[in-house]
C-alpha cells in the first residue's frame, strides 16, 4: 500500500450500536499514525496519535489500535451516539526524510437517534 | 479562547487576481501548516513553517506564497499562477515542530471559489 487508505467510505449506525472502521497505510518505516475527528462546519479535531507497534488508545467511548507490521490502525466508538456523526480522518508518518503527514480520505460516520 | 481564526469564511475572487487568506493562532504554537482539501482527496500540504521567517514548501506549493512575520499570523496568497485555485483551505498549527507526530489544531477553513 503506498498511499493511506480507509474503509469504509460511509458507515450509517443506528443510536446504540458499537461500530469499527480502518485506516490502512505503507507498513515500512513507519513514524506516526493520527486520527481526526471532523464534524460538519466545524474544525477538525485531533482524537489520537500512535507511534508504538501495539499501541491501543481511548478517549471516551472511542478507542484505537495500532499494527505497524501489517499495516492498519483500527478506530472503534462503543454505543455510537448521534454527536459521534462526524468524518473521521487518519493521517500516516514515514520515517524516512519525507517530514509530512499523509492524509486519507475519511470515513463519514452517521449515527440515526 | 485559544485557538486558530481564519478569515475570511467564503472568499470569492475572479480569475487573475491574487487573493490572500488570513490564519492566526493564539496558541503559542512554533509550527503552522496550510492544507487544501478537494472533493475526492485527502488533505494536502501546500506550506509549512516551523519557526519565524522561516517556512518550507510542501506537496503542492506551485502557484502559492506564505510568510510567517509573527509567531501568531500564517497567511497564504493564492496567485494567479495557481491554475485550480477553488477549494477549501485548512490552517493548522502544533506546539512543536515535529510535523510527523506532534498534534495539530486546526482552524474553521476558508472556502475560497474562482469566477
Amino acid at each position: 500500500i503506498l498511499n493511506v487508505e480507509q474503509s469504509p467510505q460511509s458507515l450509517h449506525v443506528q443510536e446504540g450500536d458499537s461500530t469499527n472502521f480502518t485506516c490502512s497505510f505503507p507498513s515500512s518505516n513507519f513514524y506516526a499514525l493520527h486520527w481526526y475527528r471532523w464534524e460538519t462546519a466545524k474544525s477538525p479535531e485531533a482524537l489520537f496519535v500512535m507511534t508504538l507497534n501495539g499501541d491501543e488508545k481511548k478517549k471516551g467511548r472511542i478507542s484505537a489500535t495500532l499494527n505497524t507490521k501489517e499495516g492498519y490502525s483500527y478506530l472503534y466508538i462503543k454505543g455510537s451516539q448521534p454527536e459521534d456523526s462526524a468524518t473521521y480522518l487518519c493521517a500516516h508518518a514515514g520515517a524516512g526524510n519525507n517530514r509530512k503527514l499523509i492524509w486519507g480520505l475519511g470515513t463519514s460516520l452517521a449515527v440515526n437517534p | 479562547d485559544g485557538g486558530i481564526t481564519q478569515s475570511p469564511k467564503y472568499l470569492f475572487r475572479k480569475e487573475g487576481q491574487n487573493v490572500t487568506l488570513s490564519c492566526e493562532q493564539n496558541l503559542n504554537h512554533d509550527a503552522m501548516y496550510w492544507y487544501r482539501q478537494d472533493p475526492g482527496q485527502g488533505l494536502r500540504l501546500i506550506y509549512y513553517s516551523q519557526i519565524v521567517n522561516d517556512f518550507q514548501k510542501g506537496d503542492i506549493a506551485e502557484g502559492y506564497s506564505v510568510s510567517r512575520e509573527k509567531k501568531e499570523s500564517f497567511p497564504l496568497t493564492v496567485t494567479s499562477a495557481q491554475k485550480n485555485p477553488t477549494a477549501f483551505y485548512l490552517c493548522a498549527s502544533s506546539a512543536r515542530t515535529s510535523l510527523r507526530a506532534d498534534t495539530q489544531y486546526f482552524g474553521p477553513g476558508t472556502r475560497l471559489t474562482v469566477l
